[in-house]
């Protein structure tokens, strides 16, 4: 079975801080996924990472995919209130068909302000 | 928003009853997968549906089947409910098997009492 695990599970902090999550897993993934979910709603897709090393940016937010493609990170500069949610992160591996999905159990983040 | 639209949104049924929720993907996507998220937790994956064909499975019991049509709509059946069955189904799709970037509608709240 390939688990993956998101630490920290629950995260409150106050507006202005930075945060930095993690996804690991003992197995190399294809590629994955971050996603944001906001309560009732469906997770959104944030960014893909496919390649060992990898620095993607959106705005205050930098993703790291681990040079062994085991691990990735996300790190949140200057957390705003409208940065409160449930961040997931999902990976697909070479051995599962296509764009089956494995999440970890997320992390929900509240930023107060 | 994605495109991806769901029906309904919320829905309660009695232990024992069927179920079926339905999915409508984004334009251009052949790929429909279903992932169920129980309260606290992050989706699981129940199947993948490929050009009408199910094109992968997740440790789901065989009450929870699945359809797709030609305009590559989907559902999603469940039989004999439980009670454990009470969660957000979500629908995503892709624009083709072997592409891991999935795009998910709002989701069916489900509640078996």
């Amino acid at each position: 079975t390939q688990l993956l695990e998101q630490s920290p599970q629950f995260l409150s902090i106050q507006e202005g801080e930075n945060l930095t999550v993690y996804c690991n897993s003992s197995s190399v993934f294809s590629s994955l996924q971050w996603y944001r979910q906001e309560p009732g709603e469906g997770p959104v897709l944030l960014v893909t990472v496919v390649t060992g090393g990898e620095v993607k940016k959106l705005k205050r937010l930098t993703f790291q995919f681990g040079d062994a493609r085991k691990d990735s990170s996300l790190h949140i500069t200057a957390a705003q209130p409208g940065d409160t949610g449930l961040y997931l992160c999902a990976g697909s591996w070479v051995k599962t068909s296509g764009s089956r999905l494995t999440f970890g159990e997320g992390t929900q983040l509240t930023v107060n302000p | 928003e994605t495109g991806v639209t769901q029906s309904p949104t919320h829905l309660i049924k009695t232990r024992g009853q069927q179920v079926t929720l339905r999915c409508s993907s984004q334009s251009g996507h052949n790929t429909v997968s279903w992932y169920q998220q129980a309260l606290g937790q992050g989706p699981q994956f129940i199947f993948q549906y490929y050009r009408e064909e199910e094109n992968g499975r997740g440790n789901f019991p065989p009450r929870f089947s699945g359809l797709q049509f030609p305009n590559y709509s989907s559902e999603l059946n469940v039989n004999a409910l439980e009670l454990d069955d009470s969660a957000l189904y979500l629908c995503a799709s892709s624009e083709r098997t072997g592409i891991t970037e999935a795009f998910f509608g709002q989701g069916t709240r489900l509640t078996v009492v």
